[in-house]
């Protein structure tokens, strides 16, 4: 069964104050990891796709990477809008759904 | 920019009542699945839609539940009788192609409150 875990559940920064967010999982064949963002009250909405080991991808403040066992997303020198529930999911590739986890609920302070 | 659109957002029903949840797809896009989401607890695949037809399904997606595609923009999920465990936000989600199956379009979501 594939399973996704996120660190931590939730995570209080500074604006400026740079961090990572940390999603550990097992699955049967990735066929890729991916992070969403989810605001209150909203839908997930992508951010990124990792394929292999040693990818990373940026965007803005926010850059991800993959290794075998985890994936991290950097957030440099946040801003309070960058406040909102990181969610990570993985999908093997012998299914088309995406297992999701937990996410990590982060807010940034002005 | 397009966006998959979720009716109603909010709908309030009694148990053991049939409801309907709708939603527009991205128009260019060609698969098409639900999720849910308990409050405060993981996102949950239900099902896959491709072609008119269910590609997959999970061990949620019971007899009581059904999808349909009826006009070709429409994409709804039926849940005949309804469960006070089935209270949920329920979001309708869109891809268009094939090799970026994990990069997928949210709706708004609608919340189902079973009472």
């Amino acid at each position: 069964e594939d399973q996704v875990t996120q660190s931590p559940e939730a995570l209080r920064l500074q604006e400026g104050e740079s961090s990572s967010l940390n999603c550990s999982y097992t699955v049967s064949g990735l066929r890729g990891l991916f992070w969403y963002r989810q605001d209150p009250g909203k839908g997930p909405e992508f951010l990124f796709t990792l394929y292999s080991a040693g990818e990373e991808k940026e965007k803005e403040r926010l850059k991800a990477t993959l290794t075998k066992k985890e994936s991290f997303l950097h957030i440099t020198a946040p801003k309070p809008e960058d406040s909102a529930t990181y969610l990570c999911a993985v999908q093997a590739r012998s299914a088309r759904q995406l297992t999701f986890g937990s996410g990590t609920q982060l807010t940034v302070l002005p | 920019e397009p966006e998959v659109t979720q009716t109603p957002s909010h709908q309030v029903t009694q148990m053991g009542q049939e409801v309907i949840l709708r939603c527009v797809p991205i128009s260019n896009h060609l698969y098409f699945y639900w999720y849910r989401q308990i409050l405060g607890q993981k996102v949950e695949f239900l099902v896959s839609f491709y072609n008119n037809e269910i590609s997959e399904k999970s061990e949620i997606f019971d007899d009581q539940f059904s999808v349909e595609r009826p006009d070709g923009s429409n994409f709804t999920l039926k849940i005949r009788s309804t469960k006070l465990e089935d209270s949920a936000m329920y979001f309708c989600a869109s891809t268009q192609t094939l090799g970026n199956t994990g990069e997928l379009f949210f709706g708004e979501g609608s919340r189902l409150t079973v009472l």
